[in-house]
């Protein structure tokens, strides 16, 4: 079964509009949380989250974790075209040499003009 | 300074033919990861390398085999190539931090495609 689930699978807006995108996990040693943004081929880091951590925010871009309900939202206000892109969540479990990330199937997000 | 790269960018085999996908990861980084993406998919773990040394291993099939050589570039070889094996083949660098960081930067990838 997934051990991170994002959803929606895909959503479409329209300029200026606020979205949520969520993402819920399972694991046994869950060390950290993570987003990316990919929009070609190359996931581009966003941010991380942990216990020590758990809201981050880069301009219009904000994420917070949950770490009772076991999951994390990520926040884009008045998005833009530029926005459009499959966005990943990604759970690091493990230490150490183990340390490993799990990847959601991500959200497709489209900004229409 | 340059990015992570990787060799193909793309390619095409047949079915039972064996395939090497190369990766140089970013001057200073010693850990090198491979991830296989399916479309429609997050990627998926394949191996994680520090050092020359195997550190991680994910769920795929001994066809799957890697190794980092003393300059940190890695290879990816797969045996026997199924059709399921079609997919995008990501590598990512990091600093040995980047379990604290989350910094891991990834290549444009290979786009490997089995007939």
């Amino acid at each position: 079964e997934d051990k991170v689930v994002q959803s929606p699978l895909s959503l479409v807006v329209h300029e200026g509009d606020t979205v949520t995108l969520n993402c819920s996990y399972e694991v046994t040693n869950f060390r950290s949380l993570l987003w990316y943004k990919q929009e070609k081929k190359a996931p581009t880091f966003l941010f991380m989250l942990t216990s020590s951590g758990i809201e981050k925010k880069s301009g219009r871009l904000s994420s917070i974790l949950d770490k009772k309900e076991l999951s994390s939202i990520l926040n884009i206000t008045a998005t833009q075209t530029g926005d459009s892109a499959i966005y990943l969540c990604a759970v690091g479990e493990g230490g150490g040499s183990n340390y490993k990330l799990t990847f959601g199937k991500g959200t497709l997000l489209t900004v229409n003009p | 300074d340059a990015g992570v790269t990787q060799s193909p960018t793309h390619l095409i085999k047949t079915r039972g033919q064996q395939v090497t996908l190369r990766c140089s990861p970013i001057s200073g980084h010693k850990s090198v990861s491979w991830y296989q993406q399916v479309l429609g998919q997050g990627p998926q773990f394949i191996f994680q390398y520090y050092e020359k040394e195997e550190r991680g291993r994910g769920n795929f099939p001994d066809r799957f085999s890697a190794r980092q050589f003393p300059n940190y570039s890695s290879e990816l070889n797969v045996n026997a190539l199924l059709l399921g094996d079609s997919a995008l083949y990501l590598c990512a660098s990091s600093l040995w931090t980047w379990e604290i960081t989350g910094e891991l930067f990834f290549g444009e990838g290979s786009r490997l495609t089995v007939l």
